[in-house]
């Protein structure tokens, strides 16, 4: 069975300092990954997909399948990046998203 | 852009009244989803639909069921609501396959 793991409840950094939030999955077949946040207020939505390779708002993801993780990198956090940040994986014949427990992310100034 | 609309906000209700909520999309997506977004639980999925008439079950379905009579709307029904469901619930669409999934704003239900 599919499941998606995000260690860390809450991770506190101060504002210019790295960021790393952990996700890590297991899935018999080629997995599809994403990673959703949700700001103060707002609707859940697509921060990236580790297809497209890009970098959003600064931030990345590697998908590496030896250590199957897909964490989320920042070099220097920002105090609006300060939310809750779901990491995905697509299954079921792309059906389904299953979600991880999420991070909530503070940035302190 | 995508619209994903839930029709309340917030919903108080009592223990086993039966509870309907409603979740309308504008993009002609064919898959709808409905979550129950719970404190270090993350998003678990309750149900999701295909297409019009068709339906599956997710991960937590017990105590819900779910209609789709039209392409665009997805309703989430409690039948008789209890205390252990108050919790906010997402509704979701999505065209197909690894395209991006559209999320509504959430309904806060309390069960007293």
């Amino acid at each position: 069975a599919q499941r998606v793991t995000q260690p860390e409840k809450l991770l506190s950094v101060f504002k210019g300092a790295p960021v790393e939030l952990k996700c890590n999955y297991s899935y018999s077949g080629s997995p599809e990954l994403f990673w959703y946040v949700q700001y103060s207020r707002q609707r859940l939505q697509l921060l990236l997909r580790h297809i497209s390779r890009e970098s959003i708002k600064g931030f990345t993801a590697d998908l590496n399948k030896g250590e199957t993780s897909f964490h989320l990198k920042k070099p220097f956090a920002q105090e609006e990046d300060s939310a809750m940040y779901y990491c995905a994986l697509l299954h079921n014949a792309g059906n389904m998203l299953t979600f991880g427990g999420g991070t909530r992310l503070m940035v302190k100034p | 852009d995508v619209k994903v609309t839930q029709s309340s906000r917030y919903l108080v209700k009592r223990t086993g009244e039966k509870v309907f909520l409603e979740c309308v999309q504008d993009m002609d997506h064919e898959n709808m989803f409905w979550y129950r977004q719970d404190p270090g639980l993350g998003l678990r999925l309750i149900y999701f639909s295909y297409d019009v008439k068709m339906k599956e079950k997710g991960d937590i379905p017990e105590g819900y069921s779910v209609s789709r009579e039209k392409k665009e709307r997805f309703s989430l029904i409690l039948e008789s609501a209890s205390t252990n469901q108050t919790s906010m619930y997402l509704c979701a669409s999505r065209l197909t396959g690894p395209d991006t999934q559209y999320f509504g704003p959430g309904t806060r239900l309390t069960v007293l």
